[in-house]
């Protein structure tokens, strides 16, 4: 089956600095992937969608000049929490839809803890 | 918001089969009920999904009422492992594929 990966899979850092997040399709083309955010005992946040080349369209809330999201290849995404402060600090997965794909099924990577101290 | 209806939470012993109801009573013609579900501390994974019919495979069924307003997701032989949060979404498919996410229904599987 279709596998996405996600790199860290922990990441700790200190308040004011910058944090990227990489999200890769290992065996298909990714022409969309979905970023969300969960804390803890909640349900998975969308943040924002990316289309392979071109920008990502943020959910309301967002801040997109925090998390830049970058997709510039049809199997690698990242996201950049810059300025991070502790209320940032999540799990944040990523999701992947292949592009050559007739159904609509989402593969998630396995998470990115964030802490920020 | 979502348009699904869940449990909070189930047990299940281990080795019976685990059904799992989901409520979707404003679906419309276009929209897929789709299952997933998250063990702790991990990506969601997809379960399997629907328009009309029953579906199976091989990790799952799912049972689709006629008037589409209700589901249910079957694991036939629950196992420990299947402890999970476990989600069921309605998409439509123009909706961007976005999946929007309830609570879902916490599953214990006990020994």
């Amino acid at each position: 089956g279709a596998v996405v990966s996600q790199h860290p899979s922990r990441v700790i850092c200190k308040s004011g600095t910058s944090v990227k997040i990489e999200c890769r399709s290992l065996d298909f083309q990714a022409t969309t992937m979905f970023w969300y955010r969960q804390f803890p005992k909640q349900s998975l946040m969308l943040m924002a969608t990316s289309n392979e080349g071109s920008k990502a369209t943020y959910e309301q809330g967002v801040e997109k000049d925090k998390f830049l999201i970058n997709h510039a290849s049809l199997t690698l995404s990242t996201l950049t929490v810059t300025s991070a402060h502790p209320e940032d600090s999540s799990f944040y997965i990523c999701s992947a839809r292949d592009g050559r794909a007739s159904e609509y099924e989402q593969y998630f990577g396995p998470g990115t803890r964030l802490t920020v101290t | 918001d979502a348009k699904t209806t869940q449990p909070t939470s189930m047990d299940c012993a281990e080795g019976r089969a685990a059904n799992l109801p989901c409520n979707h009573s404003t679906i419309s013609g276009n929209e897929y009920v789709y299952w997933y579900r998250q063990i702790h501390s991990q990506g969601p994974q997809y379960i399997i999904h629907g328009l009309k019919n029953n579906e199976t495979n091989e990790m799952a069924s799912l049972i689709i009422t006629e008037d589409r307003k209700s589901s249910t997701l079957i694991l036939p032989h629950a196992t420990l492992r299947d402890t999970a949060v476990y989600y069921c979404i309605v998409r439509g498919a123009d909706s961007n594929y976005q999946l929007i996410w309830g609570a879902g229904t916490k599953l214990i599987i006990k020994p």
